[in-house]
């Protein structure tokens, strides 16, 4: 099946510092999303992005789906920005059947 | 966005017994999916839940083991059956967006089988 890595796996920041997380997956897509995961457990949407830029606010994501990654980026980090980050694609034409990633767990630090 | 509720939040199960988790969304919506997060780990499809006809398990998942009832457009069913300390884990619905493939997601039942 499709591989979804995620990289780094864990990082660590200082509030105010800026990140780049990265997701590589191993087939074609038509869906990617990524998503933030509180410490409480909530899934929350940041992007829909199978293809280009998207920003909101301090958060934006570049997905290059011929090379087959997608990145997120994270400015001016806040100690609410802990958590895991997922991505999670689906196959073209797979019914939209998430495979997540490995994820990148984050800590911002005062 | 929907807006999706799960219940129960969380539960203590003693080994052996079954638990239905119930979703409920707050529009009608075609494609209803269930994942399960063991501790520590990422998400996986447990199953894609249609209203009218069986659901489609993933592979390492059967009927037997966790049956899903989809009576209408708004609520599903999950029930984690003969349960043991393995399914421990965070078990969340999610829905698909009218409009686009964006899916979203409940807050999740935290389940601890001792």
């Amino acid at each position: 099946g499709i591989q979804v890595e995620q990289s780094p796996p864990d990082l660590i920041l200082q509030e105010g510092a800026n990140s780049t997380l990265r997701c590589n997956f191993s087939d074609s897509v038509n869906n990617l999303q990524w998503f933030h995961q509180n410490p409480w457990g909530q899934l929350i949407n940041l992007f829909y992005i199978p293809s280009g830029t998207k920003q909101n606010g301090r958060l934006s994501a570049t997905t290059v789906a011929t090379e087959r990654y997608s990145l997120l980026y994270i400015s001016s980090s806040q100690t609410t920005d802990s958590g895991v980050y997922f991505c999670a694609v689906d196959l073209t034409g797979g019914g939209n059947k998430l495979t997540f990633g490995t994820g990148t767990q984050l800590k911002v630090e005062l | 966005s929907a807006v999706i509720s799960q219940k129960p939040s969380r539960d203590i199960c003693q080994r052996g017994t079954s638990l239905t988790i119930q979703c409920q969304v707050d529009s009608q919506v075609t494609m209803m999916f269930w994942y399960r997060q063991q501790p520590g780990q990422s998400l996986t499809l447990i199953a894609t839940a249609n209203q009218g006809s069986e659901a489609t398990y993933e592979s390492g998942f059967v009927i037997d083991k966790f049956p899903i009832s989809r009576p209408n457009l708004t609520f599903s069913t999950l029930t984690v059956s003969n349960m043991s300390p393995e399914d421990s884990s965070i078990y969340l619905c999610s829905v698909e967006d009218k409009g686009n493939y964006e899916q979203y997601f409940g807050p999740g039942t935290r389940l601890t089988v001792t």
